[in-house]
C-alpha cells in the first residue's frame, strides 16, 4: 500500500533561514507524482510544488525546492529565505494512477512550520 | 476566473441526520475528488468523480455518496451523520490528465 511519512510535527526556523521538511514515501508503483502544499489557519490548500517519479531534475518553484531521492524514497521540501507569511501547515502527497484513469492523492500526516522574526 | 468555490462555509448538524455539500470546479477542470481532514490530520480521500461517475473510492463506508453534474459541479451527501464526521471537508478539481488539483476553501461541519 502507498503511504507517505512525515516525521517532523513541528519546525521552527528563523525568517530569512533556509528551512527542510522532510517526506519519505513508499510505493511499488513506478510512475507517481510527488506534492507538497501549504495550508494556512484558513484551512485552503494551496499547491507549492510537483515532481514526477521520471523527472530527472528536481524541481523548483520560486523560493521551494523539492529534493527528490529516488533510490531512498524521499521527497524533501527546501524552502529558502523563509518569510513570516510561511508559517503554516506543509502536507506532503503522493499520486496513485489507477487503471481506470482515475487517480488518488494521499496525504501525509504534515508538519506545522514556524517562523520566527 | 473563479477558482474552486464550495458551500456552505460552516455547518452544524446533529448526530444522525443527513448533511449535503457542494463543489463548483475550476472554470475547465472535468475532475472532482472529495477529501476529510480530521483536526489535526491530513486529508483522507473520500472518492473521485469524472463525466458524472464516481471512478475511484477511499476508505469511507457507504453513508458517504455523492454526485457530479453534467456541469461538472458536485454534492458530497453523508447520511446518519456521526460524531466521528465532524471534520473539513475539502473539494479538490482538476483536469484527469493533469497533475494539477486546486482545493476550495472548505466546508467546516460540526456534529454534536
Amino acid at each position: 500500500a502507498q503511504k507517505i511519512t512525515q516525521t517532523q510535527p513541528g519546525m521552527f526556523v528563523q525568517e530569512k533561514e533556509a528551512v527542510t521538511l522532510d517526506c519519505t514515501y513508499d510505493t511499488s508503483d513506478p510512475s507517481y507524482g510527488l506534492f507538497w502544499y501549504k495550508q494556512p489557519s484558513s484551512g485552503e490548500m494551496i499547491f507549492l510544488i510537483y515532481q514526477g517519479s521520471y523527472d530527472q531534475q528536481n524541481a523548483t518553484e520560486g523560493r521551494y525546492s523539492l529534493n527528490f531521492q529516488k533510490a531512498r524514497k524521499s521527497a524533501n521540501l527546501v524552502i529558502s529565505a523563509s518569510q513570516l507569511g510561511d508559517s503554516a501547515m506543509y502536507f506532503c502527497a503522493m499520486r496513485d494512477t489507477q487503471e481506470t484513469g482515475g487517480f488518488k492523492t494521499i496525504f501525509g500526516a504534515g508538519t506545522r512550520l514556524f517562523v520566527k522574526a | 476566473d473563479a477558482g474552486v468555490t464550495q458551500s456552505p462555509t460552516h455547518l452544524i448538524k446533529t448526530r444522525g441526520q443527513q448533511v449535503t455539500l457542494r463543489c463548483s470546479p475550476k472554470s475547465g477542470h472535468d475532475t472532482v475528488s472529495w477529501y476529510q481532514q480530521a483536526l489535526g490530520q491530513g486529508p483522507q480521500f473520500i472518492f473521485q468523480y469524472y463525466e458524472e461517475e464516481e471512478r475511484q473510492r477511499g476508505n469511507f463506508p457507504d453513508r458517504f455518496s455523492g454526485h457530479q453534474f453534467p456541469n461538472y459541479s458536485s454534492e458530497l451527501n453523508v447520511n446518519a451523520l456521526l460524531l466521528g464526521d465532524s471534520a473539513l471537508y475539502l473539494c479538490a478539481s482538476s483536469l484527469l490528465s493533469s497533475f494539477e488539483q486546486y482545493f476550495g476553501p472548505g466546508t467546516r461541519l460540526t456534529v454534536t
